[in-house]
């Protein structure tokens, strides 16, 4: 099946502690994006990636980073500084930019 | 059912009716939109798209209007069912330097049986 697989559902971390969240998907989509959401609210975009080995901070990438080093990954690190980090994250990718966007099911990250 | 101004957090309508989901969107410059549908606990799903260039789109049961003299976005659902139920966002494109998709905050859709 053709989709994108976010991993793990849920994640639980010690304050202080960076975590990686992965995102793999096979649609062969140049585009990923990453966005947080929280209880109420709509997604706010953290990092988006257009092409390999290329991405741009969205509108709340403080505490946050991303690496895109194959097409098909485009793993998120939460760092420790990072101050209010639990949150719904979701994962998307698309064909290109200004194309429809996909989304996996979400890893909901929990600061214990 | 309707949803009207610039953000109504909940619609609840009578199963079977017609449902209507209002968005305004902020960019003058935005040339594409898309309506999400969001589940509990679940990532968003795509319902339907409109280009700039398009007032009106048709898919099944579901009709996307675009008013851009207005900035005002619409979302309506035909016969509205259970499985409705659920978070709706629609979303633009922002075109700047490059695309980024932006979201409104979104709207609980209730279905009352």
């Amino acid at each position: 099946d053709g989709g994108i697989t976010q991993s793990p559902k849920y994640l639980f971390r010690k304050e202080g502690q960076n975590v990686t969240l992965s995102c793999e998907q096979n649609l062969n989509h140049d585009a990923m994006y990453w966005y947080r959401q929280d209880p109420g609210q709509g997604l706010r975009l953290i990092y988006y990636s257009q092409i390999v080995n290329d991405f741009q901070k969205g509108d709340i990438a403080e505490g946050y980073s991303v690496s895109r080093e194959k097409k098909e990954s485009f793993p998120l690190t939460v760092t420790s500084a990072q101050k209010n980090p639990t949150a719904f994250y979701l994962c998307a990718s698309s064909k290109q930019l200004n194309t429809e966007a996909f989304f996996g099911q979400g890893t909901r990250l929990t600061v214990v | 059912g309707e949803s009207v101004g610039l953000h109504l957090p909940t619609l609840s309508v009578q199963e079977g009716d017609n449902s209507i989901i209002n968005c305004a969107y902020s960019n003058s410059a935005s040339d594409y939109f898309i309506w999400y549908k969001q589940e509990s606990g679940k990532g968003p799903q795509f319902i339907i798209d409109i280009r700039s260039n398009m007032d009106k789109r048709q898919g099944q049961r579901v009709t996307v209007l675009l008013n851009k003299t207005v900035k005002h976005l619409s979302l309506q659902i035909a016969a509205t069912q259970p499985g409705d139920s659920a978070v709706y966002f629609c979303a633009e494109n922002l075109r700047g330097n490059d695309y980024k998709l932006s979201f409104g905050a979104g709207t609980t859709v209730t279905v009352r049986a």
